[in-house]
């Protein structure tokens, strides 16, 4: 078992609607996760952090968490073209290491 | 305020070569971290300094090593070079440690021929 998952997609949404990202875990001593998004050619950029059971939102991004289901999502709401990109999810354990997913891309359709 | 900065950025070797890259990270910040990226595994962590010192190592062979220098700046090296090296190197920087303050820089690519 991979100790971050997620669907690697591609994952299409067409515009104005709602992505939903996915992300498991398998290190319950994980205390912080986070969301990336790597455009094509370019390094990674940190988009949400969370921390605690629940929901994060900023903007139009929610960042969702549930530590018993080893479980974090990222939704993203009223897609944009611009939002088409591959979203990491990245996991810091225990031993302070941050592990990474192989990644979602996904493409919104105008 | 600049961003980080990695040098080379593209950078072509032989099978048993050995390669330098160096990143600077963004003013202020004292923790670099290295990552490496690839098609297939995706970005895999590779380690940690904090002031000048490893503070965490992730599940790579020893040829593959790294260095900070007093002015937060540092650079990896890998030695004996494999065609599986090739991929995209990340260094990332954050203040303190702090992944929630980390910024990638634009990478080194490097293709062993």
């Amino acid at each position: 078992q991979k100790e971050v998952e997620q669907n690697s997609g591609p994952l299409s949404v067409p515009e104005g609607a709602i992505a939903s990202l996915n992300c498991t875990y398998s290190d319950r001593g994980s205390q912080s996760f986070f969301w990336y998004r790597q455009y094509s050619g370019k390094s990674p950029e940190l988009i949400m952090f969370i921390y605690s059971n629940g929901d994060k939102e900023d903007g139009r991004f929610t960042a969702q968490l549930n530590k018993a289901s080893q479980y974090v999502s990222l939704l993203i709401r009223d897609s944009q073209p611009s939002d088409s990109a591959t979203y990491l999810c990245a996991v810091l354990s225990g031993n302070e290491k941050l592990t990474f997913g192989t990644g979602t891309r996904l493409t919104i359709i105008p | 305020k600049a961003g980080v900065t990695q040098t080379p950025r593209y950078l072509i070797k032989t099978r048993g070569q050995q390669v330098t890259l160096s990143c600077s990270p963004i003013s202020g910040h004292r923790s670099v971290s290295w990552y490496q990226q690839t098609p297939g595994q995706g970005l895999q962590f590779l380690f940690e300094y904090f002031s000048e010192t490893q503070r965490n190592k992730g599940n790579f062979p020893g040829r593959f090593s790294g260095r900070q220098f007093s002015n937060s700046r540092s650079e990896m090296n890998v030695s004996t070079l494999e065609l599986g090296d090739s991929a995209l190197y990340l260094c990332a920087s954050n203040r303190d440690r702090a992944v929630d303050t980390q910024y990638f820089g634009p990478g080194t690519r490097l293709t062993v021929l």
